[in-house]
């Protein structure tokens, strides 16, 4: 079966700085690879996600991630925060184990952004 | 273009009872999938749905179920409700030819309907 860990639970970073929330994951098969962000009384909003070809794959509001199959990594980047960033941010990875095509979501990591 | 939308969005139950949700899936999507989210453990997978089929399911009891309707929609439902089932159910759709998760086609979330089991 698959999983998902997300190092730190809660990242604190300066407006301005770089934002990096990693991501870790563990399947057998190749997967699909996912960033969501929830805001506070909301649902999940897609960031962005891998499933092939290039693996730096960019998405909303700025923030990329690059897949390392080598290291089972699928971090979160983004060069300068900004306030609206302070989030929990979800990775998630999608692949067929055992039941079938399952969708494991990490524990999330709360980013807070200091003025 | 109208989002997923969930309903009801906050509800309190007693235990042994039994709780209905419903999600209408955006216009045009007919994959539909389940998640709890919990501060204990996180968000987990119920269920995906796809043309009134089950098509994945997590690694929930018996007691959660749910079920798609011929426009997509979908309910789920928990039956003999207990303490720990209190959670944020999170619906999200997508377009999905044979279920989303399988072909990573983007899903859409719902704002949630918060269960709280006392």
């Amino acid at each position: 079966a698959q999983s998902v860990t997300q190092l730190g639970s809660h990242v604190s970073v300066s407006e301005g700085a770089l934002v990096l929330l990693r991501c870790n994951y563990s399947s057998s098969v190749p997967p699909y690879l996912f960033w969501y962000v929830q805001y506070p009384n909301q649902g999940l909003q897609l960031l962005l996600k891998y499933t092939t070809g290039a693996t730096l794959v960019k998405g909303i509001n700025g923030f990329e991630a690059e897949f390392k199959k080598s290291e089972t990594s699928f971090h979160l980047t983004k060069p300068s925060a900004h306030m609206s960033d302070a989030a929990e941010y979800f990775c998630a990875v999608s692949a067929r184990d055992n039941y079938g095509q399952n969708f494991v979501f990490g524990p999330g990591t709360r980013l807070s952004v200091l003025p | 273009k109208a989002g997923v939308t969930q309903t009801p969005r906050y509800l309190i139950k007693t235990r042994g009872q039994q709780v209905t949700l419903s999600c209408s899936p955006i216009s045009g999507h007919r994959s539909v999938s389940w998640y709890q989210q919990t501060p204990g453990q996180g968000l987990q997978f119920l269920f995906e749905y796809f043309s009134e089929t089950q098509r994945n399911k997590g690694n929930f009891p018996g007691r959660f179920s749910g079920r798609q309707f011929s426009n997509s929609r979908s309910e789920m439902n928990v039956s003999t409700l207990e303490l720990g089932d209190s959670a944020l159910y999170l619906c999200a759709s997508s377009l999905g030819t044979g279920g989303s998760m399988s072909s990573g086609n983007t899903i859409y979330f719902g704002e949630g309907s918060w269960l709280t089991v006392v």
